[in-house]
């Protein structure tokens, strides 16, 4: 079946540092992509997403690019910040437009 | 509304007791979901309707757990006989469309802590 691995957290950055967080995915067909994140104490939001291979998604200063020959689609961002500590979510959903499945999710913690 | 609401924020319920969540998803989105996120981890599915249909259950961990979206907007997910693992953050997600590619949009979640 469909499934999603990140890299386990948490990650501890300090700001301006350059962030990645990796993201693998198993999956028949031709799936989207997506990142989600959740700041404390707030529901999940959509980050950026990507709905065939090659595409890039952008957003706030994150980029993922949708990697079918490798099944990847790892999350960076050149120069984080404190504001940007939340915990990460990588999921994918199949085009026939059913559930999302997530990854385990990875915390960012951005020190000053 | 602007979002995705679900009530209540949180619920304590003794151990053995049915509890019922609510739903009430963005206006006019056709698809809504459940999830079950336990602590530190991802969210898991539970269910999913396309309008009133419950198209896949196939995540409800036990018969315990009932869904229903009886008139394609408002949804109510309900766990009866409530045990300690029932413990966790329940999300709904709705989305405007069925395909893949929509966006699904979150609620804040109800935490159910099962004492």
């Amino acid at each position: 079946g469909n499934s999603v691995t990140q890299m386990e957290g948490p990650v501890t950055l300090s700001e301006e540092a350059f962030l990645t967080i990796n993201c693998t995915y198993t999956a028949t067909g031709y799936p989207s992509l997506f990142w989600y994140v959740q700041y404390p104490g707030e529901g999940l939001q959509l980050l950026l997403k990507a709905t065939k291979a090659d595409d890039k998604g952008s957003n706030k200063g994150f980029e993922a690019t949708y990697r079918k020959e490798t099944t990847s689609f790892h999350l960076e961002k050149g120069s984080v910040q404190v504001s940007d500590s939340a915990v990460y979510f990588c999921a994918l959903r199949d085009n026939q437009g059913g559930k999302l499945i997530f990854g385990q999710g990875t915390e960012l913690s951005v020190k000053p | 509304g602007a979002g995705v609401s679900q009530s209540p924020r949180y619920k304590v319920a003794k151990r053995g007791q049915d509890v019922a969540l609510r739903c009430d998803p963005i206006s006019g989105h056709v698809s809504l979901f459940w999830y079950q996120q336990a602590l530190g981890q991802g969210p898991e599915f539970l269910t999913y309707f396309q309008n009133e249909a419950q198209l896949d259950k196939s995540g409800l961990p036990s018969d315990r757990f009932f869904a229903e979206r009886p008139e394609g907007s408002v949804s109510t997910l309900k766990i009866q006989r409530t045990q300690q693992e029932d413990s966790a953050v329940y999300l709904c997600a709705s989305s405007l469309v069925w395909q893949g590619n929509t966006e699904a949009f979150f609620g804040q979640g109800t935490r159910l802590t099962v004492v």
